[in-house]
């Protein structure tokens, strides 16, 4: 099946400086990704839709300058958290849409907590 | 606006068992509808979905779910648990102008399994 992988699964970083999480589509081409913030015991929150080849859509309240997503390859979606604050400690999941089976898989998610 | 509501925060059930997850929405159109399930720290894993056709739909590890259309929900049953079903259970709807663009999650079920 479908399988999405994502970037590392655990980060720590100090206040100030960036973080890059990669979520990459193993076996399909994804023309859409999704990025996603989950706080502790608590639902998703999406963040922004990744097209390919073009600008992220980002939802309302989420800094784009702060949350740089990148969509470079049908396999490759990038969300950089610059200059890192404490806040943006969380819980962070990509999700592809495969055209293919019609569905979205998730990553694995990636723990950021910044000190 | 497209909704999704789960109203069970928290369900504790015995192993053997049978479970059955609460999830409404709110669509105009004919939504696309998922569930999925998600242990401590990891990514969600796709259970089952529904977009048309037979309104009881078989999923995994023996799950199943039933769209009524008429009381716009999409529960989710399991016969009898098992200890491994432990985990938070989401429900969603496809939103968007494509009908499956981006997922609305809804808040989640905490599922625990006792002995």
């Amino acid at each position: 099946g479908a399988v999405v992988s994502q970037h590392p699964s655990r980060v720590i970083c100090k206040s100030g400086t960036s973080v890059k999480i990669e979520c990459r589509s193993l076996d399909f081409q994804a023309t859409t990704m999704f990025w996603y913030r989950q706080f502790p015991k608590q639902s998703l929150m999406l963040m922004a839709t990744s097209n390919e080849g073009s600008k992220a859509t980002y939802e309302q309240g989420v800094e784009k300058d702060k949350f740089l997503i990148n969509h470079a390859s049908l396999t490759l979606s990038t969300l950089t958290v610059t200059s890192a604050h404490p806040e943006d400690s969380s819980f962070y999941i990509c999700s592809a849409r495969d055209l293919g089976t019609y569905g979205y898989t998730f990553g694995s998610g990636t723990r950021l907590t910044v000190v | 606006a497209q909704s999704v509501t789960q109203p069970d925060i928290h369900i504790t059930v015995s192993e053997g068992a049978s479970l059955e997850l609460r999830c409404n929405y709110s669509y105009g159109a004919t939504p696309y509808l998922f569930w999925y399930v998600q242990s401590p720290g990891q990514g969600l894993q796709l259970l089952l979905k529904y977009f048309s056709g037979d309104t009881l739909v078989q999923g995994i590890k023996g799950f199943e779910a039933e769209f009524k259309r008429s009381q716009s929900s999409f529960n989710l049953r399991k016969p009898s648990v098992h200890w491994s079903d432990a985990a938070e259970y989401f429900c969603a709807v496809g939103a968007g102008a494509d009908s499956w663009g981006k997922l609305q999650f809804g808040a989640g079920t905490q599922v625990v399994v006792t002995p």
